[in-house]
């Protein structure tokens, strides 16, 4: 898991709630990501931050939100707009053209 | 389309056997691949990365190979240990694409003792 820690662990959400999801990292890399997995898929780039105060949509960015306001952290909003949001969600970092790695990841799910 | 494609999708074998993990992609231009270990419920973790000009590199009992011609890589284990119990996923990084992956949906590998 390296420099990278996330929390919850585990996270319940009711429906019409925002919840999120923390991601932080002391490798001083500059790049983070957001990934979520499902069974049996790959995973799947929700956004990403290549520098601070600056974030890109991934390829499954709607019903997601970030910020990075810090080097640090790139927390994930899941909003009531995410009506499948029961996942794994993985957060990564990396250096400029370097390997990522990963977070131990939060389940989420929804009561 | 990019996409990495992995097989077989399961695979249970007994402890001290060895076994190969096959990986196919399409994602062009192509930059490096990697292999990564996820345990249920963990993060990946990177095994090996192999550049286009890289036909193997091992890491203890894991050996991966690449052949970019056929866009064909493997993972092979020797010796099976019940900590190997895992998904193995192949992930595929574009040139000049930042660091953009293309990641398979991984084969999950049950070691039996």
């Amino acid at each position: 898991d390296g420099g990278i820690t996330q929390s919850p662990k585990y996270l319940f959400r009711k429906e019409g709630q925002n919840v999120t999801l923390s991601c932080e990292q002391n490798l001083n890399h500059d790049a983070m990501y957001w990934y979520r997995q499902d069974p049996g898929q790959g995973l799947r780039l929700i956004y990403y931050s290549q520098i601070v105060n600056d974030f890109q949509k991934g390829d499954i960015a709607e019903g997601y939100s970030v910020s990075r306001e810090k080097k640090e952290s790139f927390p994930l909003t899941v909003t009531s707009a995410q009506k499948n949001p029961t996942a794994f969600y993985l957060c990564a970092s990396s250096g400029r053209q370097e390997t990522q790695y990963f977070g131990p990841g939060t389940r989420l799910l929804v009561l | 389309k990019n996409q990495v494609e992995q097989s077989p999708q399961s695979l249970i074998i007994l402890e001290g056997k060895n076994c190969t993990l096959q990986c196919n992609y399409t994602v062009s231009p192509f930059s490096n691949l990697r292999w990564y270990k996820q345990d249920t419920g963990r993060g990946p973790v990177s095994l090996t990365i192999m550049t286009f000009s890289e036909n193997t590199k091992s890491n203890g009992r894991y050996t991966a190979t690449l052949d970019a011609d056929t866009k064909q890589s493997s993972l092979h284990i020797t010796a099976s240990q019940l900590s190997d119990s895992a998904s193995y996923i192949c992930v595929v990084s574009r040139f000049n694409a930042g660091n953009m992956l293309t990641f398979g949906g991984g084969t999950r590998l049950m070691v039996k003792p």
